[in-house]
């Protein structure tokens, strides 16, 4: 079955303590991207990676960095988690950009005491 | 820079009627343009795009969309609601060749019966 996976899928941590969300997808997807979703604001793109070692910043970087060293994997981490990152954060993968459209996976609400 | 507005956080309507959720958008070229829906819970669904050709793009559960390139606009329709049909709506676009979708702030559609 064609699948974004994200782990975890719910987590609850304390200011500073670094953490890492994995985001996995088995569609041999060039495009990879992470997304936040707070309540009113929509989705905002934090990054996103065209390819294997290709990513850039998307309009919310700040406090998060990502690598992309395969190209099924694109993992999201918080070195110092904050309370303002608390949200609801999205994977997700396309073939490409374009017209094509993008996957998402389940989820991962994340809360910063 | 592009921009989506999805001018309406809430629209209700009974079941069976025709339901409309507003969209405009701002992008620099060709738009694409694509509608997701968000159950409870769950990850964002692709329901329909538009990329170019007919102004009328029909998608999934019976949903379609009217572009309008003189408004800038991408409604999503539905000829007959259903309950079911209650969730958070998405609209996207992205313009041209540019490398990141930009998502309008959802719509909350509540399908009364």
């Amino acid at each position: 079955e064609a699948q974004v996976t994200q782990n975890p899928r719910y987590l609850i941590t304390v200011t500073g303590k670094k953490l890492t969300v994995t985001c996995s997808q088995n569609m041999n997807h060039e495009y990879m991207s992470w997304y936040r979703q707070d309540p009113g604001l929509g989705l905002r793109q934090i990054y996103y990676s065209m390819n294997v070692e290709v990513t850039d910043k998307g309009d919310v970087p700040e406090g998060y960095k990502v690598s992309r060293k395969e190209k099924r994997n694109f993992p999201l981490i918080l070195e110092s988690p904050s309370p303002n990152q608390t949200s609801l954060y999205f994977c997700a993968s396309s073939q490409r950009t374009g017209a094509n459209e993008q996957f998402f996976g389940p989820g991962t609400r994340l809360t910063v005491l | 820079a592009q921009s989506v507005a999805q001018p309406e956080d809430q629209v209700n309507v009974a079941e069976g009627n025709p339901l409309t959720v507003k969209c405009t958008y701002s992008v620099s070229g060709n738009p694409y343009l694509f509608w997701y829906v968000q159950y409870p819970n769950r990850g964002l669904q692709f329901l329909l795009k538009y990329i170019t050709g007919d102004n009328l793009v029909k998608g999934s559960y019976g949903f379609e969309a009217e572009f309008n390139k003189s408004q800038t606009s991408f409604h999503l329709k539905k000829p007959s609601a259903l309950v079911s049909d209650s969730a958070l709506y998405f609209c996207a676009a992205r313009g041209g060749s540019a490398r990141q979708l930009t998502f309008g702030s959802g719509t909350q559609l509540t399908v009364l019966p």
